[in-house]
């Protein structure tokens, strides 16, 4: 297994477009998860799945941000009608859910978004 | 969950044993205590996790105080590659919680040659 993997990992856009992100979690982890993270902070959860159900979203995910895991393996994270404040890093990770995989999540390297 | 104080910044000699310390003087019974790292432009790495004993592995050893207060984490033999941010994290384990670790500011180190 090579790990969880992000594509792209960068992405430059303008205001308005719509980007959509991938994540390839480790293939036997049940749990998935996105975090964003600004420049000089820490990562902020934004939501998680176990298998394909989203069972958690943070405040931070407004109307314009959807994620999906349909089939339980794969996610997606697309932001509608970016705004400049959408320029961050996005971050994916999986785990086993607890007690095995409990808070031991593998991270990917991110997709860096810019918006113009 | 427990917060978590760091230090913003440390600096360690290559080869010396680095000491990141965490505060964590809320913490409860049953929460954790968890060690992330992040080298510039990676994903956050798990490094280690402990409850009340002391815990070591491969990569690093964390001493956590009698009365869970604060805890430790030991690079033993840092090395340029060891530069990173590091987040120490408390958190519970809970069949029905998701792992939404939260991360703060954590402690950026700089090892230097």
């Amino acid at each position: 297994d090579t790990g969880v993997s992000q594509d792209p990992r960068h992405k430059i856009t303008k205001r308005g477009q719509n980007v959509t992100f991938r994540c390839d979690p480790i293939s036997e982890h049940n749990r998935l998860y996105w975090y964003r993270q600004t420049l000089g902070q820490g990562p902020e959860f934004l939501t998680y799945f176990q298998n394909e159900a989203q069972l958690e979203k943070s405040r931070l995910l407004s109307d314009r941000f959807s994620a999906e895991r349909p089939k339980g393996s794969f996610s997606t994270l697309e932001i509608q009608r970016t705004e400049q404040g959408d320029s961050a890093m996005y971050l994916c990770a999986s785990s086993l859910a607890p007690p095995l995989g409990a808070n031991v999540l593998t991270f990917g390297a991110g997709s860096r978004l810019t918006v113009l | 969950d427990a917060k978590t104080t760091q230090p913003p910044s440390m600096d360690c000699a290559e080869g010396r044993a680095a000491n990141l310390p965490c505060n964590h003087s809320t913490i409860s019974g049953n929460e954790y205590v968890y060690w992330y790292r992040q080298i510039h432009s990676q994903g956050p790495q798990y490094i280690i996790h402990g409850l009340k004993n002391n815990e070591t592995n491969e990569m690093a050893s964390l001493i956590i105080t009698e009365d869970r207060k604060s805890s430790t984490l030991i690079l033993p033999h840092a090395t340029l590659r060891d530069t990173a941010v590091y987040y120490c994290i408390v958190r519970v384990v809970n069949n029905n919680a998701g792992n939404m670790l939260t991360f703060g500011g954590g402690t950026r180190l700089m090892v230097k040659p």
